[in-house]
Protein backbone atom coordinates (compact mmCIF):
# COMPACT_ATOMS: atom_id res chain seq x y z
CA UNK A 1 0.00 0.00 0.00
CA UNK A 2 1.00 3.37 -0.91
CA UNK A 3 1.50 6.23 2.19
CA UNK A 4 3.69 7.80 4.82
CA UNK A 5 4.94 5.83 7.51
CA UNK A 6 6.60 7.68 10.76
CA UNK A 7 8.49 5.94 13.74
CA UNK A 8 8.29 5.94 16.43
CA UNK A 9 5.07 6.58 17.41
CA UNK A 10 6.09 8.02 21.23
CA UNK A 11 9.45 8.84 22.00
CA UNK A 12 10.88 9.99 25.46
CA UNK A 13 13.83 12.39 25.40
CA UNK A 14 16.17 13.39 28.19
CA UNK A 15 17.97 16.63 28.61
CA UNK A 16 20.52 17.52 26.63
CA UNK A 17 19.93 14.62 24.29
CA UNK A 18 19.34 14.41 20.43
CA UNK A 19 16.53 12.49 19.29
CA UNK A 20 15.55 11.43 15.64
CA UNK A 21 11.83 10.81 14.38
CA UNK A 22 11.45 8.44 11.20
CA UNK A 23 9.70 9.77 7.80
CA UNK A 24 9.07 7.20 4.96
CA UNK A 25 6.93 7.74 2.28
CA UNK A 26 6.86 5.44 -0.87
CA UNK A 27 4.28 7.85 -3.04
CA UNK A 28 7.16 8.89 -4.95
CA UNK A 29 6.65 12.42 -4.16
CA UNK A 30 9.40 15.30 -4.23
CA UNK A 31 8.35 17.28 -1.98
CA UNK A 32 8.36 16.40 2.39
CA UNK A 33 7.29 18.26 5.22
CA UNK A 34 7.79 18.77 8.99
CA UNK A 35 5.05 19.72 11.13
CA UNK A 36 4.89 20.68 14.49
CA UNK A 37 1.54 20.32 16.88
CA UNK A 38 0.74 22.02 20.10
CA UNK A 39 -2.39 21.84 21.84
CA UNK A 40 -4.62 24.39 20.60
CA UNK A 41 -2.51 25.37 17.51
CA UNK A 42 -2.61 24.28 14.03
CA UNK A 43 -0.04 22.51 12.68
CA UNK A 44 3.44 25.27 11.84
CA UNK A 45 5.92 24.19 9.29
CA UNK A 46 9.86 23.32 10.71
CA UNK A 47 11.56 22.19 7.64
CA UNK A 48 10.77 21.35 4.08
CA UNK A 49 12.31 19.32 1.52
CA UNK A 50 11.37 19.65 -2.44
CA UNK A 51 14.44 17.74 -3.98
CA UNK A 52 17.52 14.68 -2.40
CA UNK A 53 20.17 16.67 -1.00
CA UNK A 54 18.39 20.10 -0.70
CA UNK A 55 15.96 21.42 2.31
CA UNK A 56 15.00 24.62 3.85
CA UNK A 57 13.50 25.91 6.66
CA UNK A 58 10.40 26.64 7.73
CA UNK A 59 8.48 29.16 10.41
CA UNK A 60 10.25 27.54 13.38
CA UNK A 61 13.59 25.80 12.59
CA UNK A 62 15.41 26.64 15.50
CA UNK A 63 16.36 23.39 17.35
CA UNK A 64 16.19 21.00 14.87
CA UNK A 65 17.96 19.65 11.81
CA UNK A 66 16.68 17.36 9.26
CA UNK A 67 18.60 15.21 6.15
CA UNK A 68 17.38 14.17 2.55
CA UNK A 69 19.72 11.68 1.24
CA UNK A 70 17.33 9.69 -0.19
CA UNK A 71 13.80 10.67 -2.17
CA UNK A 72 11.68 8.17 0.21
CA UNK A 73 13.57 9.88 3.32
CA UNK A 74 13.08 12.73 5.37
CA UNK A 75 14.02 11.82 8.85
CA UNK A 76 14.03 14.71 11.28
CA UNK A 77 16.17 15.19 14.42
CA UNK A 78 15.23 17.41 17.67
CA UNK A 79 18.75 18.91 19.14
CA UNK A 80 19.22 19.66 22.60
CA UNK A 81 18.83 23.33 21.41
CA UNK A 82 15.55 22.64 21.34
CA UNK A 83 14.16 23.99 25.01
CA UNK A 84 10.31 22.83 24.45
CA UNK A 85 10.34 19.91 22.01
CA UNK A 86 7.04 18.25 23.92
CA UNK A 87 5.06 18.13 21.02
CA UNK A 88 3.14 15.76 18.26
CA UNK A 89 5.10 15.77 14.95
CA UNK A 90 4.01 15.12 11.79
CA UNK A 91 5.15 14.18 8.22
CA UNK A 92 3.74 15.24 4.96
CA UNK A 93 4.95 14.56 1.45
CA UNK A 94 3.00 15.91 -2.16
CA UNK A 95 3.81 16.55 -5.63
CA UNK A 96 5.45 19.96 -6.64
CA UNK A 97 2.59 21.08 -8.71
CA UNK A 98 1.51 23.53 -7.29
CA UNK A 99 -1.35 23.65 -4.80
CA UNK A 100 -1.26 19.93 -4.89
CA UNK A 101 -2.61 17.99 -1.26
CA UNK A 102 -0.40 17.06 1.14
CA UNK A 103 -0.77 13.69 2.77
CA UNK A 104 0.36 13.20 6.30
CA UNK A 105 1.98 10.06 8.39
CA UNK A 106 0.39 9.05 11.79
CA UNK A 107 2.77 11.61 13.26
CA UNK A 108 5.07 11.14 16.37
CA UNK A 109 4.42 11.81 19.99
CA UNK A 110 7.61 13.45 21.84
CA UNK A 111 8.05 13.59 25.51
CA UNK A 112 10.65 14.83 27.58
CA UNK A 113 11.42 12.81 30.55
CA UNK B 1 1.68 36.98 5.10
CA UNK B 2 -1.72 34.96 4.92
CA UNK B 3 -3.89 34.20 8.06
CA UNK B 4 -6.34 31.03 8.27
CA UNK B 5 -8.97 32.05 11.65
CA UNK B 6 -11.49 29.39 12.70
CA UNK B 7 -13.43 31.06 15.27
CA UNK B 8 -15.27 27.90 16.70
CA UNK B 9 -13.38 26.08 18.73
CA UNK B 10 -15.79 23.23 19.66
CA UNK B 11 -19.32 22.67 17.65
CA UNK B 12 -21.50 19.75 18.11
CA UNK B 13 -24.33 18.02 16.34
CA UNK B 14 -26.37 15.14 16.28
CA UNK B 15 -26.42 12.55 15.17
CA UNK B 16 -28.00 12.31 11.25
CA UNK B 17 -28.51 16.45 11.57
CA UNK B 18 -26.14 18.67 9.44
CA UNK B 19 -23.54 21.14 10.53
CA UNK B 20 -21.43 23.90 9.37
CA UNK B 21 -17.84 24.77 10.05
CA UNK B 22 -16.67 28.12 9.91
CA UNK B 23 -13.48 29.17 8.32
CA UNK B 24 -11.64 32.72 7.24
CA UNK B 25 -8.80 33.69 5.70
CA UNK B 26 -6.25 36.65 4.78
CA UNK B 27 -4.04 36.53 1.41
CA UNK B 28 -3.61 39.54 -0.78
CA UNK B 29 -3.10 36.84 -3.14
CA UNK B 30 -6.13 35.89 -6.03
CA UNK B 31 -5.09 32.52 -6.70
CA UNK B 32 -4.71 29.71 -4.03
CA UNK B 33 -6.21 26.53 -2.92
CA UNK B 34 -8.03 25.38 0.39
CA UNK B 35 -8.63 22.51 2.07
CA UNK B 36 -10.45 21.09 4.98
CA UNK B 37 -8.30 17.73 7.06
CA UNK B 38 -9.79 16.14 9.82
CA UNK B 39 -7.87 14.71 12.95
CA UNK B 40 -9.99 11.99 14.33
CA UNK B 41 -8.78 10.83 17.85
CA UNK B 42 -5.72 8.82 16.84
CA UNK B 43 -4.42 11.97 15.08
CA UNK B 44 -3.87 11.36 11.43
CA UNK B 45 -4.70 14.47 9.15
CA UNK B 46 -6.87 13.13 6.67
CA UNK B 47 -7.92 15.19 3.89
CA UNK B 48 -11.70 15.82 3.53
CA UNK B 49 -12.07 18.07 0.79
CA UNK B 50 -9.90 20.59 -1.70
CA UNK B 51 -11.04 23.83 -3.00
CA UNK B 52 -9.36 25.63 -6.15
CA UNK B 53 -9.78 29.44 -5.76
CA UNK B 54 -9.88 29.86 -9.45
CA UNK B 55 -13.12 27.97 -9.69
CA UNK B 56 -16.65 29.16 -8.65
CA UNK B 57 -17.93 25.84 -8.30
CA UNK B 58 -18.02 24.59 -4.54
CA UNK B 59 -16.10 21.48 -3.85
CA UNK B 60 -18.48 18.27 -2.39
CA UNK B 61 -17.31 15.18 -1.59
CA UNK B 62 -19.89 12.52 -0.29
CA UNK B 63 -21.62 14.05 2.71
CA UNK B 64 -18.71 16.97 2.78
CA UNK B 65 -19.51 20.48 0.71
CA UNK B 66 -18.26 23.75 1.04
CA UNK B 67 -19.33 27.16 1.04
CA UNK B 68 -16.64 29.27 -0.59
CA UNK B 69 -16.81 33.09 -0.71
CA UNK B 70 -14.24 34.71 -2.41
CA UNK B 71 -14.78 37.93 -1.91
CA UNK B 72 -15.57 37.59 1.73
CA UNK B 73 -12.34 34.78 1.86
CA UNK B 74 -15.11 32.66 3.90
CA UNK B 75 -14.68 29.01 3.32
CA UNK B 76 -16.81 27.18 5.18
CA UNK B 77 -17.73 23.77 6.09
CA UNK B 78 -21.35 21.41 5.48
CA UNK B 79 -21.50 18.48 6.60
CA UNK B 80 -24.49 16.47 6.14
CA UNK B 81 -26.15 13.47 7.76
CA UNK B 82 -23.66 13.39 10.25
CA UNK B 83 -22.08 10.29 11.83
CA UNK B 84 -20.15 9.54 14.93
CA UNK B 85 -17.24 8.74 13.14
CA UNK B 86 -17.03 12.57 12.13
CA UNK B 87 -16.42 12.98 15.67
CA UNK B 88 -12.97 15.03 15.18
CA UNK B 89 -10.69 18.30 14.88
CA UNK B 90 -11.25 19.93 11.66
CA UNK B 91 -8.60 22.18 10.64
CA UNK B 92 -9.19 24.29 8.08
CA UNK B 93 -5.81 25.19 5.35
CA UNK B 94 -4.62 27.70 2.89
CA UNK B 95 -2.09 27.11 0.38
CA UNK B 96 -0.32 29.56 -2.46
CA UNK B 97 -0.94 28.58 -5.98
CA UNK B 98 2.68 29.78 -7.04
CA UNK B 99 5.16 27.01 -7.54
CA UNK B 100 7.66 26.07 -5.55
CA UNK B 101 9.88 27.21 -1.78
CA UNK B 102 8.38 28.33 1.26
CA UNK B 103 4.76 28.95 -0.48
CA UNK B 104 4.48 24.98 -0.92
CA UNK B 105 3.56 25.07 2.96
CA UNK B 106 0.32 24.74 4.43
CA UNK B 107 -1.02 27.39 6.66
CA UNK B 108 -3.66 26.00 9.27
CA UNK B 109 -5.93 27.39 11.20
CA UNK B 110 -6.90 26.73 15.05
CA UNK B 111 -8.98 23.62 14.69
CA UNK B 112 -12.60 22.88 15.52
CA UNK B 113 -13.21 20.44 18.15
CA UNK B 114 -17.08 18.49 16.71
CA UNK B 115 -18.60 16.57 18.82
CA UNK B 116 -21.54 14.23 17.29
CA UNK B 117 -24.31 13.36 19.35
CA UNK B 118 -25.88 9.95 19.22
Amino acid sequence: DGGITQSPKYLFRKEGQNVTLSCEQNLNHDAMYWYRQDPGQGLRLIYYSQIVNDFQKGDIAEGYSVSREKKESFPLTVTSAQKNPTAFYLCASSTLAGGETQYFGPGTRLLVL
Amino acid sequence: AQTVTQSQPEMSVQEAETVTLSCTYDTSESDYYLFWYKQPPSRQMILVIRQEAYKQQNATENRFSVNFQKAAKSFSLKISDSQLGDAAMYFCAYRSANYGGATNKLIFGTGTLLAVQP
